[in-house]
Parts: C-alpha cells; structure tokens; sequence
C-alpha cells in the first residue's frame, strides 16, 4: 500500500519568508496529491492539489510541484503572513480505484512569526 | 448548505463504556469516512464507505464498527472504549475517486476515555 513520508514536522519562519514543506510517496500508481491546512482547533481544508500529469501548479502565494521519478511532491508558501500559521497536511492516492483510499503525511506545523 | 456536521462535538468515557459518533452530509456524496488524529500521527483511516450499504477497513479498523444505513449519513460505534481509543475524530465526504477527490471534513469529535 502507500505510505507518504512528510517533512520537516515543524518549520518556524520570519513574515516575508518562504516556506517549504516536501512529502514522498511509495506508490508509484499515485496520481492525486491534494495538501489540506487546519488551523488550530479547526478541521483540515483543502488548499491545493496536483494530478500527476502536470508538474507544478500555482495559487496566489502557494504553489505544489510533482517530480514523478523521485515520487515526491512539495507545496511552497511565497511572502508568509501569520494567517499562514497552521498545520498542513500532504497526502496521496491512486484516483480512479474506489478500493485505494487517500493516505495523509503526519503534518507540518508552521509558525509564521511576525 | 450544513456541509458534513458531526455529533457530538465533545464526549467523555469510562473504559468499557459503548458510544456512537455520528455524521452527516448534505452534499450527495457517495463516498466517506472516518479518521482519528493524535498529536504527530496525522490522519489516519479507520473506516469508509463508497455508497449506501458499505463499508470497509481502513487502516486502524480495531475496536471500531461502522454503519452506512442511509447516504446522508456514517456511524462510527465503539463497542468497549479503551483509553487509547482517546483522540479527535473525524468524517470526511467526497466524490467517487476519478472525480472531484476533494474531501470535505467534518468539525471533529473529540472523545476521552477514562
């Protein structure tokens, strides 16, 4: 089955300051990799997600990229602001097989500091 | 529109006690499911159903039931709580994979079991 590594558990950076946050997959089937951010007390919502076949996708200040030969993917935060502070989520599943599910990274803890 | 609502939204136990988490969507989805969070652990998978009348294991089934009577609605029982089986619970609803995969969370249970 797929298992998603997610890396680093917690990342602290200055307001203005980018933020990186990288997952790898096991599974190379995997086609779907959404990235879910809950906020503290909240429930997890969806941000932005990725199909495997495009490489990069964009959204304001954040972004996903997919490299399908190393089976990792990264969401990149630009211009951080303390609303960004949050826990965020990737995960992975092979779409189209109702029998795979969606399985989650264990989450990275952002804290924007002002 | 409610989206997925869930109840109760806080709930203590004894060991041995038997309680039933309910939720419910207003979305039409087919598909959904249960995950439990602890600290550093992520979302993991306990149950779901592709449609009205099943069910399957995810990946933390034990000490678990679940129902899916009606579409609207998925019942996560446990039959004898165990301490720990304390943690924050949450439904999720979707779309058929290969369709809008997006999961749509609840608001979270949070159980303690004494």
């Amino acid at each position: 089955g797929e298992n998603v590594e997610q890396h680093p558990s917690t990342l602290s950076v200055q307001e203005g300051d980018s933020a990186v946050i990288k997952c790898t997959y096991s599974d190379s089937a995997s086609n779907y990799f959404p990235w879910y951010k809950q906020e503290l007390g909240k429930r997890p919502q969806l941000i932005i997600d990725i199909r495997s076949n495009v490489g990069e996708k964009k959204d304001q200040r954040i972004a996903v990229t997919l490299n399908k030969t190393a089976k990792h993917f990264s969401l990149h935060i630009t211009e951080t602001q303390p609303e960004d502070s949050a826990v965020y989520f990737c995960a992975a599943i092979r779409s189209g097989d109702n029998t795979d599910k969606l399985i989650f990274g264990t989450g990275t803890r952002l804290q924007v500091f002002p | 529109n409610a989206g997925v609502t869930q109840t109760p939204k806080f709930r203590v136990l004894k060991t041995g006690q038997s309680m039933t988490l309910l939720c419910a969507q207003d979305m039409n989805h087919e598909y959904m499911y249960w995950y439990r969070q602890d600290p550093g652990m992520g979302l993991r998978l306990i149950h779901y159903s592709v449609g009205e009348g099943t069910t399957a294991k995810g990946e933390v089934p034990d000490g678990y039931n679940v129902s899916r009577l009606k579409k609207q609605n998925f019942l996560l029982g446990l039959e004898s709580a165990a301490p720990s089986q304390t943690s924050v619970y949450f439904c999720a609803s979707s779309y058929p994979a290969g369709h809008q995969e997006t999961q749509y969370f609840g608001p979270g249970t949070r159980l303690l079991v004494l």
